[in-house]
């Protein structure tokens, strides 16, 4: 595998289920990242983790329960759900969050649609 | 905080023709770096160019090239010779420099370009 990875690609969910997304990368990155692009919406910043810290929640709701084990995954884990979470979640890496360089590499994304 | 504008939702474009997307942003930093990204139907997020703020000289990837002016805070891409590998929705993203603190990628709302054989 190269780049970065996510499962499930798709993921139909009640409002009571709990589910994780999954996000790994292949690229020796210290820094990952959540972000969840709606229709019509630009992409919002969830979560932002360098060297397994969190360093920032973008005021997301609580249903929403990041986790980073070590700099190469990062967990989304969903509870409680609710139909306007449904979109397409997407992560993200990048070499380092001070020194750079600083783009940003990106998942295929998890297309989460809430039931 | 930062915002950026894409004024165009969509756009076409005949197949080895020239084309180019507008971006404008707001900022009060000096020091930045500016971006633009495709996303074809795949969903794939993929990079396109990369700006930092200091340098003057406009960046060039292959048939991409940007047109950056900064007292205008303008950050236009033009695609040369466009094919039809090139439809996609483009966003243009703004990220100040970034610190331990977090380096936030502030996204435009995208321009679907397509196109046309």
């Amino acid at each position: 595998e190269t780049g970065v990875t996510q499962t499930p690609r798709h993921l139909v969910m009640g409002m009571t289920n709990k589910k994780s997304l999954k996000c790994e990368q292949h690229l020796g990155h210290n820094a990952m990242y959540w972000y969840k692009q709606s229709a019509k919406k630009p992409l919002e910043l969830m979560f932002v983790y360098s060297l397994e810290e969190r360093v920032e929640n973008n005021s997301v709701p609580s249903r929403f329960s990041p986790e980073c084990p070590n700099s190469s995954h990062l967990f989304l884990h969903l509870h409680t759900l609710q139909p306007e979470d449904s979109a397409l979640y997407l992560c993200a890496s990048s070499q380092d969050l001070q020194f750079g360089p600083h783009e940003q590499y990106f998942g295929p994304g998890t297309r989460l649609t809430v039931t | 905080a930062q915002t950026v504008t894409q004024s165009q939702p969509e756009m076409s474009v005949q197949e080895a023709e020239t084309v180019t997307l507008s971006c404008t942003y707001d900022t009060s930093e000096s020091n930045y770096y500016l971006f633009w990204y495709k996303q074809p139907p795949s969903r794939q997020m993929i990079l396109v160019i990369r700006q930092e703020a200091y340098k003057q000289q406009n960046a060039t990837e292959n048939r991409f090239s940007v047109n950056f002016q900064k007292a205008a805070k303008s950050f236009s891409l033009k695609i040369s010779d466009s094919q039809l590998g090139d439809t996609a929705m483009y966003f243009c993203a703004f990220m100040k420099h970034p610190s331990l603190a977090g380096s936030r990628l502030t996204f435009g709302e995208g321009t679907q370009l397509t196109v046309n054989p």
